[in-house]
């Protein structure tokens, strides 16, 4: 079946970085976007910026720039998503989740990845 | 980008009616009818019930509905159910290959 399923919880230090994973499977996995979407403690979701695995390209929002990368490997149908400079706002659940309808809305999600940034 | 403005909280009994609003400007809906509406259980994946502001993705309940008048948004829910409790965000397509979400509505179903 199509699922994405994510690289598992992550302990980090201020300062630090760190890369998540997100595999696809169940379907091309060029033929649609790819996001990532994080939810901090007691906090609404919030989009971060998407890969189009097909050419590589993304796009990011605009409090993330400078600080976030995404990449792709086609071989293992894998998206990674890399955020440096980590501070304790950055402890969240990140999600990532597959474009739908024209790409503009997301049908399938990871099933989620804790990320703590403490001392 | 600013988070669109939902309300913080709605609730109802079940069986009845509640709408959820969903206010942006007109650079976060961008002018585009690309809403999409997410149910939200604590400690699970979100889960898409409407996109492009009033479509059904397969095996959601017609029980939810979407529309959108002008720079507000709502998702309608009829016949509440117990399971209908989560939180819900709305998103939509802002332009220039960003999105932007709600602030979220926890939906109590007393």
């Amino acid at each position: 079946q199509v699922q994405l399923v994510e690289s598992g919880a992550e302990v980090k230090k201020p300062g630090a970085s760190v890369m998540l994973s997100c595999k696809a499977s169940g379907y091309a996995f060029t033929s649609h976007y790819l996001h990532w979407v994080r939810q901090a403690p007691g906090q609404g979701l919030e989009w971060m910026g998407m890969l189009n695995p097909f050419g590589g390209s993304t796009t990011y929002a605009q409090k993330f720039q400078g600080r976030v990368t995404m990449t792709r490997d086609t071989s293992t149908s894998t998206v990674y998503m890399e955020l440096s400079s980590l501070t304790s706002e950055d402890t969240a659940v990140y999600y990532c989740a597959r474009g739908f309808s024209g790409e503009m809305a997301f049908d399938i999600w990871g099933q989620g990845t804790m990320v703590t940034v403490s001392s | 980008q600013s988070a669109l403005t939902q309300p913080r909280s709605v609730s109802g009994s079940p069986g009845q009616s509640v709408t959820i609003s969903c206010t942006g400007t007109s650079s976060d809906f961008g002018g585009y009818n690309y809403v999409s509406w997410y149910q939200h259980h604590p400690g699970k994946a979100p889960k898409l019930m409407i996109y492009d502001v009033s479509k059904w993705p397969s095996g959601v309940p017609d029980r939810f509905s979407g529309s959108k008048s002008g720079n507000t948004a709502s998702l309608a829910i009829s016949g509440l159910q117990a399971e209908d409790e989560a939180d819900y965000y709305c998103c939509s397509y802002a332009g220039s290959y960003t999105w932007v979400f709600g602030g979220g509505t926890k939906l109590t179903v007393l």
